[in-house]
C-alpha cells in the first residue's frame, strides 16, 4: 500500500537555524514527490516537486529537497530559516494516487 | 484571477442536519478533490472527480456525498450519517494525472457541528 510518513509533527527553531524536515514513503513503483506549505491564513500551496532527473530539487523561498531512492526519502531543507517560514509543511507522494503526510508545524522564533 | 473559491469560510450546523460546502474553480482543470484536514492527520481524501458527471470515493467517503454537474463546480454534502463532521474541509483541483500534477487548493471551510 502507498503511504507517507513525516517524522516531526512540531518543530521550533530560532531564526538563522538550519531546517530539515523528514519525509519517507512506501510505494513500489515510480513516484512523484511534492512538498506543500500552508502559511497562517493562506491557501495550501506547492513549495517544490520532483518527477525525474536531478534528485536535488530547488523550490521557492530558498527551500530544497533531496530524493534518495534507496532510503525512500524526500527530506526538505533550508540552510537558514526566517520568521516568515512559520507554517505547516506537508509531504505528498504521487504514485497510483497522491497521498499527503500528516504535516509538520514549524514555528520560527524571531 | 484564476483560482478556487470555497464558501462559506465558517459553517455551523446542528446535529442531524445535512450541509453543503461549495467549491468553484476557474482554472479549467478537469480533476477536482475534497479533503478533510484534522490536526495531526494531514489531508485525507474524501472524494475526487476526474470528469464531469463522474466521481470516485476516496479514503473516508462514508457520510459524505458529491456531485459534478459542471466542470467548474464540485459541491460536497456532509450528511447526518457522518459521525464526526467537525473539521476543516479543503477543495482542490488539478490537470488530469493527479499523481504527478500539482494540486491547487481553495481557502477551506471550517465546519463545526453543535
Amino acid at each position: 500500500a502507498q503511504s507517507v510518513s513525516q517524522h516531526n509533527h512540531h518543530v521550533i527553531l530560532s531564526e538563522a537555524a538550519s531546517l530539515e524536515l523528514g519525509c519517507n514513503y512506501s510505494y513500489g513503483g515510480t513516484v512523484n514527490l511534492f512538498w506543500y506549505v500552508q502559511y497562517p491564513g493562506q491557501h495550501l500551496q506547492l513549495l517544490l516537486k520532483y518527477f525525474s532527473g536531478d534528485p536535488l530539487v530547488k523550490g521557492i523561498k530558498g527551500f530544497e529537497a533531496e530524493f534518495i531512492k534507496s532510503k525512500f526519502s524526500f527530506n526538505l531543507r533550508k540552510p537558514s530559516v526566517q520568521w516568515s517560514d512559520t507554517a505547516e509543511y506537508f509531504c505528498a507522494v504521487g504514485g497510483f494516487k497522491t497521498i499527503f503526510g500528516a504535516g509538520t508545524r514549524l514555528f520560527v522564533k524571531a | 484571477d484564476g483560482g478556487i473559491t470555497q464558501s462559506p469560510k465558517y459553517l455551523f450546523r446542528k446535529e442531524g442536519q445535512n450541509v453543503t460546502l461549495s467549491c468553484e474553480q476557474n482554472l479549467n482543470h478537469d480533476a477536482m478533490y475534497w479533503y478533510r484536514q484534522d490536526p495531526g492527520q494531514g489531508l485525507r481524501l474524501i472524494y475526487y472527480s476526474q470528469i464531469v458527471n463522474d466521481f470516485q470515493k476516496g479514503d473516508i467517503a462514508e457520510g459524505y456525498s458529491v456531485s459534478r454537474e459542471k466542470k467548474e463546480s464540485f459541491p460536497l454534502t456532509v450528511t447526518s450519517a457522518q459521525k464526526n463532521p467537525t473539521a476543516f474541509y479543503l477543495c482542490a483541483s488539478s490537470n488530469l494525472g493527479w499523481s504527478y500534477n500539482e494540486q491547487f487548493f481553495g481557502p477551506g471551510t471550517r465546519l463545526t457541528v453543535l
